[in-house]
This record gives C-alpha cells, sequence and structure tokens, in this order.
C-alpha cells in the first residue's frame, strides 16, 4: 500500500524568507501524481501544486517550487518570499494514475510565518 | 471558495442522537467523497460515490451511513456516536473517478463534529 511521510509536524519561518516542507512517499507504482494542498485555518483545503511523476522537470506555481526526486521518493515544496497569508496546514498527497483513484495524505506540516 | 459547500459548520451531538452532516457541490462533478481529519493524523477517506453509486468503503463503522441521491449532494448521517468520532469532517468532489486536471480534490470547508 502506498504511504506518504511527512516528518516534520510544524515549521516556522520569517516573513520574505524561504521555507522547505519535506515528504517522502513510498509506492511500488511508476506512474503517479504528487500534490501539495494548502488548508488555511478554518478554511478550504485547496491545491498548491501538482507534479506527475512521468515529468523530470520540477513543477513551479509562482512562489512555490517543488523538488521531485524519483529515485530517492521524495516531493519537498519551497516556498519563496514566504507571506503571512502562506500560513496554514500543508498536506502532501500521492494519487496512483490508473486504478483507485483515491489521495493517499501524509499527516500534515503546519507552517506559521512570522512577522 | 471552491464551490463545495458543507453544513453545519459544526455539530455538537450526544452518543444517543441522530443527525447528519451535508455537502453539495456546484461544480458539475459527478464524483463525491468524505473524509475523516483527525488530529496529528492523515486525512482518512471514509467513502467515495461516483454518478450515485458507492464505489469505495473504508471499512468505516456503521453508525457512519452515507447518501448520494444525485451527484450534486451527499450527506454523512450519523448515529450512536462515540467521543473518538469528534474530528473535521471533509467533503470533497471530482468530475469523474479520473479526477479533475490530473486528479485534484475541490474540498469544502468542512463540519467539526463534536461528540459529548
Amino acid at each position: 500500500a502506498q504511504t506518504v511521510t511527512q516528518s516534520q509536524p510544524e515549521m516556522s519561518v520569517q516573513e520574505a524568507e524561504t521555507v522547505t516542507l519535506s515528504c517522502t512517499y513510498d509506492t511500488s507504482e511508476s506512474d503517479y501524481y504528487l500534490f501539495w494542498y494548502k488548508q488555511p485555518p478554518s478554511r478550504q483545503m485547496i491545491l498548491v501544486i501538482r507534479q506527475e511523476a512521468y515529468k523530470q522537470q520540477n513543477a513551479t506555481e509562482n512562489r512555490f517550487s517543488v523538488n521531485f526526486q524519483k529515485a530517492a521518493k521524495s516531493f519537498s515544496l519551497k516556498i519563496s518570499d514566504s507571506q503571512l497569508g502562506d500560513a496554514a496546514m500543508y498536506f502532501c498527497a500521492y494519487r496512483r494514475t490508473s486504478g483507485a483513484q483515491k489521495l493517499v495524505f501524509g499527516q500534515g506540516t503546519r507552517l506559521t510565518i512570522n512577522p | 471558495e471552491t464551490g463545495v459547500t458543507q453544513t453545519p459548520r459544526h455539530l455538537v451531538m450526544g452518543m444517543t442522537n441522530k443527525k447528519s452532516l451535508k455537502c453539495e457541490q456546484h461544480l458539475g462533478h459527478n464524483a463525491m467523497y468524505w473524509y475523516k481529519q483527525s488530529a496529528k493524523k492523515p486525512l482518512e477517506l471514509m467513502f467515495v460515490y461516483n454518478f450515485k453509486e458507492q464505489t469505495e468503503n473504508n471499512s468505516v463503522p456503521s453508525r457512519f451511513s452515507p447518501e448520494c441521491p444525485n451527484s450534486s449532494h451527499l450527506f454523512l448521517h450519523l448515529h450512536t456516536l462515540q467521543p473518538e468520532d469528534s474530528a473535521l469532517y471533509l467533503c470533497a468532489s471530482t468530475p469523474g473517478l479520473a479526477g479533475g486536471r490530473a486528479g485534484e480534490l475541490f474540498f469544502g470547508e468542512g463540519s467539526r463534529l463534536t461528540v459529548l
């Protein structure tokens, strides 16, 4: 069974600085999707960034980028120029491209932005 | 706003009560999901519905009873719950089981349930 592990329950960063959130996963599949979701306090969980395993190029979305290391099964999220609005729970998630279509989530990392 | 609305946002119930959580999506999606979010634990998938048919029950106790009358609405009926069932219950949807834009789930804000 696939598993997703986020080893950092909490992280903090100074506003305008850069922070990296870690995620590792375990799978025997060769093709899959990886996601980072953001859950602000009392607000909806939204997709931050997505990576398709067959793509070697790391995904980027404005200030958010990933470091996808397929062989190491690592998928970290880098947030540049951190803003107060980035404070949230961040969840790493995995999904196979075929078969069962459910997302498998990590435990989450609570990110605090210090002004 | 993601187009997925959950009510109520907060619910407190006793162990002998019967209550229901409601989810409605305005995105024209065909697949809907219930997830349970407990503190310091990964999100747990509970149920999946596709075109009103249940396609997955992740070994959820029978005190949780889902209902999907149409592709836009999903309910979670609650009966004889335990205090350990207190959690945030999240509803999500996708265009189909294949997911939208390569698997993205669209979540509601959740219903915070407290069982006394």
